[in-house]
């Protein structure tokens, strides 16, 4: 699976949209771009993925670059609960179940009142 | 749903003794993984099963720890003898044909 690059952390402020960027470079073209988040002493929460397109649900937006070796996790109107680690995971989604999730560092996102 | 549920919460052992982890899977899902996450090393793959089967244990430190999964709403992580340093939050997840659920882990300290 291809290694992502993440910053170590990010401020936002309450109520602003919080941009989380991810670099990917290696990406081949059957990996897929997922999102987790990690809220203290909690187990890891699924946002989002996205092959190629744009995607967005209730809780963000997924924005991939034409070229796929970078992609950015926006949260729309970051609240003080969306305080947590993010996870970007580049893997090949087989049959449907993406076991071979491996998690890096992550960005420790900090949003302040 | 009441999501993935792991048990105990907390355990607190000491150097030498077994230690047996717990996961009930959320019903329908048909793989579950076991995960390692300490300050040093991050969150690990230890072990995946997929419909009760062990696919791919390479994550699995040594022979101390072992794994099953009876049925499809049970799953153990055992650690025999356990040392200080297993110590660390162990996660169980499962998945469908998505996105993997998290439980809330166990918090394991080893003395």
């Amino acid at each position: 699976d291809a290694k992502t690059t993440q910053p170590p952390s990010m401020d936002c402020a309450e109520g602003r949209a919080a941009n989380l960027p991810c670099n990917h470079s290696t990406i081949s073209g059957n990996e897929y771009v997922y999102w987790y988040r990690q809220i203290h002493s909690q187990g890891p929460q699924y946002i989002i993925h996205g092959l190629k397109n744009n995607e967005t649900n209730e809780m963000a937006s997924l924005i991939i670059t034409e070229d796929r070796k970078s992609s950015t996790l926006i949260l729309p109107h970051a609240t003080l609960r969306d305080t947590a680690v993010y996870y970007c995971i580049v893997t090949r989604d087989s049959g449907g179940s993406n076991y071979k999730l491996t998690f890096g560092k992550g960005t420790l996102l900090t949003v302040n009142p | 749903d009441a999501g993935v549920i792991q048990s105990p919460r907390h355990e607190v052992t000491e150097m030498g003794q077994e230690v047996t982890l717990r996961c009930k899977p959320i019903s329908g899902h048909n793989s579950l993984f076991w995960y390692r996450q300490t300050m040093m090393r991050g969150l690990e793959l230890l072990i995946y099963f997929n419909n009760n089967v062990p696919i791919d244990d390479s994550g699995m430190p040594e022979d101390r720890f072992s794994a099953k999964m009876p049925n499809a709403s049970f799953s153990t992580l055992k650690i025999q003898p356990s040392e200080p340093r297993d110590s660390a939050v162990y996660f169980c997840a499962s998945s469908g044909h998505g996105s993997l659920h998290f439980g809330n882990g166990t918090r394991l300290t080893v003395t």
